[in-house]
């Protein structure tokens, strides 16, 4: 089956960073990228990166250039994304989703609620 | 940095009445736009790229049209399932890619 499989939920406290994993299933893992979108409580859809699991070449939205960190492990068919410096406005659900070779997307993960608060 | 207008914020349908949804694009995007449906609790799903092509599986009362900075989302006799929030992406401005808002489909 082909699917993406993300890591469960995380609280955070101002300032600390939060690791986010997506594991990739059914399907050839090097020949596609991987992008990471958020979505707010009750907003809309945020574009933050895309890494392409083969090279490991990354790109990142300008809002989050030195905040985010992505990463793939093609042993394991699994993406990463770090965010730090966290803040309470970074709370939101995290969705990996599959990069077709054009910027669009069409498999995602389930997403990953991050709720950062003191 | 392309803004993308979704109108209406909210629509409101019938079960078999036809849907037309916009997004306009504050630039130039030739026909690189995608849509997206997302249903509450759920992640979004593709179902229209370059503007016109229906994704894998995606039913046939779906269409998009469109090009330059106008687009539409049609969804031509409206099912239960159907009522969700619709978003559009551009993805000609790389690597700086955006969404629309968002056009909710509420049953009337």
């Amino acid at each position: 089956q082909v699917q993406l499989m993300q890591s469960g939920a995380e609280v955070k406290t101002p300032g600390a960073s939060v690791k986010v994993s997506c594991k990739a299933s059914g399907y050839t893992f090097p020949s596609y990228g991987i992008a990471w979108v958020r979505q707010a409580p009750g907003q809309g859809l945020e574009w933050m990166g895309w890494i392409s699991a083969y090279v490991a070449n990354t790109k990142e939205a300008q809002k989050f250039q030195g905040r985010v960190i992505m990463t793939t492990d093609t042993s394991t068919s699994t993406a990463y994304m770090e965010l730090r410096s966290l803040r309470s406005d970074d709370t939101a659900v995290y969705y990996c989703a599959r990069w077709t070779g054009k910027p669009f997307f069409d498999l995602w993960g389930r997403g990953t609620l991050v709720t950062v608060s003191s | 940095e392309t803004v993308m207008t979704q109108s209406p914020a909210t629509l409101s349908v019938s079960p078999g009445e036809r849907a037309i949804l916009s997004c306009r694009a504050s630039q130039f995007i030739s026909s690189n736009l995608a849509w997206y449906q997302q249903k509450p609790g759920l992640a979004p799903r593709l179902l229209i790229y370059d503007a016109s092509t229906r994704a894998t599986g995606i039913p046939a009362r779906f269409s998009g049209s469109g090009a330059g900075t106008e687009f539409t989302l049609t969804i031509s006799s409206l099912q239960s399932e159907d009522f969700a929030v619709y978003y559009c992406q551009q993805y000609n401005n790389w690597p700086s890619l955006t969404f629309g808002g968002g056009t909710k489909v509420e049953i009337k």
